[in-house]
């Protein structure tokens, strides 16, 4: 137990459904991140939050939009995903800080199936 | 940029066996270095850090010391157990992308009794 939990832990979607998924953390972080891990494809950085302001949007889709209503809470908006688009999606927090020795943590991810 | 190389696996070895993970790395700047592990069908869990040259990292029996020379962080463990089958991967963070996590491609640790 990490103290970032992620909903649903399994999500199966349509191409033409809209769902979001949920990332909480209890660790009294100020970053927070999403991270998508695809088969035989390194983890790869989506979207960096810190204090509720998004940072950095790593040349991510407009199909996927991020929500940070505020530092303990964050979503990823899904909507006309494609089958490319599954895989797990990873969030992960951060005290924030120092950049180069700030650690972050994960939860243990959404399993995302686009059918 | 930055990258990070690991051995492909998968690794096959027997219980009570010395594991060895390579890892290497390329980055600008001064990286802090990370080691991740991910069990199946679970999330990342951080394993152990290290953020300066020759710091070594430790937990639950492995160890990896930050050898700016070389630019490597190899993991090892004197003596594996059969619940160490996992994926692991090596990470590296700078200043640059706002302190982005780059990972390499994770290698995968099969331990059999």
């Amino acid at each position: 137990e990490t103290g970032v939990t992620q909903t649903p832990r399994h999500l199966v979607m349509g191409m033409t459904n809209k769902k979001s998924l949920k990332c909480e953390q209890h660790l009294g972080h100020n970053a927070m991140y999403w991270y998508k891990q695809s088969a035989k494809k390194p983890l790869e950085l989506m979207f960096v939050y810190s204090l509720e302001e998004r940072v950095e949007n790593n040349s991510v889709p407009s199909r996927f939009s991020p929500e940070c209503p505020n530092s303990s809470h964050l979503f990823l908006h899904l909507h006309t995903l494609q089958p490319e688009d599954s895989a797990l999606y990873l969030c992960a927090s951060s005290r924030g800080g120092d950049l180069r020795t700030d650690t972050q943590y994960f939860g243990p991810g959404t399993r995302l199936t686009v059918l | 940029g930055n990258s990070v190389t690991q051995m492909e696996g998968p690794v096959t070895l027997s219980e009570e066996a010395f594991l060895t993970i390579n890892c290497t790395y390329t980055a600008t700047g001064y990286p802090s270095l990370f080691w991740y592990v991910q069990y199946p069908g679970e999330g990342l869990q951080l394993l152990l850090k290290a953020t300066k040259a020759d710091d070594k990292g430790s937990n639950k029996g492995f160890e990896a010391t930050y050898r700016k020379e070389t630019t490597s962080f190899h993991l090892e463990k004197g003596s594996v157990q059969v619940s160490d089958s996992a994926v692991y991967f090596c990470a590296l963070r700078t200043t640059d992308s706002w302190g982005k996590l780059q990972f390499g491609a994770g290698t995968q640790v099969v331990v059999t009794p």
